[in-house]
């Protein structure tokens, strides 16, 4: 069975702190997304990769950064962490010729 | 802009009814459209896709419709069980111009399934 994992499940920083959420996929997939899911808007993109240092932008990027140093590793920065970014995080990988998706269990984050 | 409509509201059914839930879109033109299940506190899980060339898809209870004219696709479980309460979302896929897909999901609807 394919395996996202992401780093905390539970995370509470300040504001302005800068805040690293990591997710490791244990199947070679090309493809890393994250996504962030609020109540009412459901899940929004906000950065994917489809290849090691490749990233490109998502629907909701402003605020973030992201790093694919390795293949099985998506990281998700957020350089300065303010209350709106307060979500549950979600990062999902797939494969090229494979559209289904497969994500972690979420880190639900706060910032206060 | 692209848009995709799931009923907010929480879809209640007793067990062993079938459970019918909706999915509208509007300005896509998807070559895909995936079924995702979400368990309270965990993420996503894939259940079913269907191509834009292809009526219905089965899988179990479950049944996938897509009717790309109306832009809509239905999801229905048939002699629905209490285990198979959660939300579900659907989702609309984009080629991705470096391969691969990216997916828009809907907000999705609660499905309760009563004794």
């Amino acid at each position: 069975d394919v395996k996202v994992t992401q780093s905390s499940r539970y995370l509470v920083k300040r504001t302005g702190e800068k805040v690293f959420l990591e997710c490791v996929q244990d199947m070679d997939h090309e493809n890393m997304f994250w996504y962030r899911q609020d109540p009412g808007l459901g899940l929004r993109l906000i950065y994917f990769s489809y290849d090691v240092k490749m990233k490109e932008k998502g629907d909701i990027p402003e605020g973030y950064s992201v790093s694919r140093e390795k293949k099985e590793r998506f990281s998700l920065i957020l350089e300065s962490a303010s209350t709106n970014q307060t979500s549950m995080y979600l990062c999902a990988s797939g494969e090229e010729k494979i559209k289904s998706l497969h994500f972690g269990n979420g880190t639900r984050l706060t910032v206060t | 802009s692209q848009k995709i409509e799931q009923n907010s509201e929480a879809l209640n059914i007793q067990e062993g009814k079938t459970a019918t839930l909706t999915c509208n879109y509007t300005n896509y033109s998807p070559a895909y459209l995936q079924w995702y299940r979400q368990d309270p506190g965990r993420g996503p899980v894939f259940l079913l896709l269907i191509r834009e060339n292809e009526k219905e898809k089965r899988k179990e209870r479950l049944k996938v419709t897509f009717d790309t004219t109306l832009k809509q696709s239905l999801f229905h479980i048939t002699a629905s069980q209490p285990a198979d309460s959660a939300t579900y979302l659907c989702a609309l896929d984009k080629e991705l111009t470096g391969g691969g897909n990216k997916l828009t999901f809907g907000t999705g609807t609660q499905l309760k399934v009563e004794l």
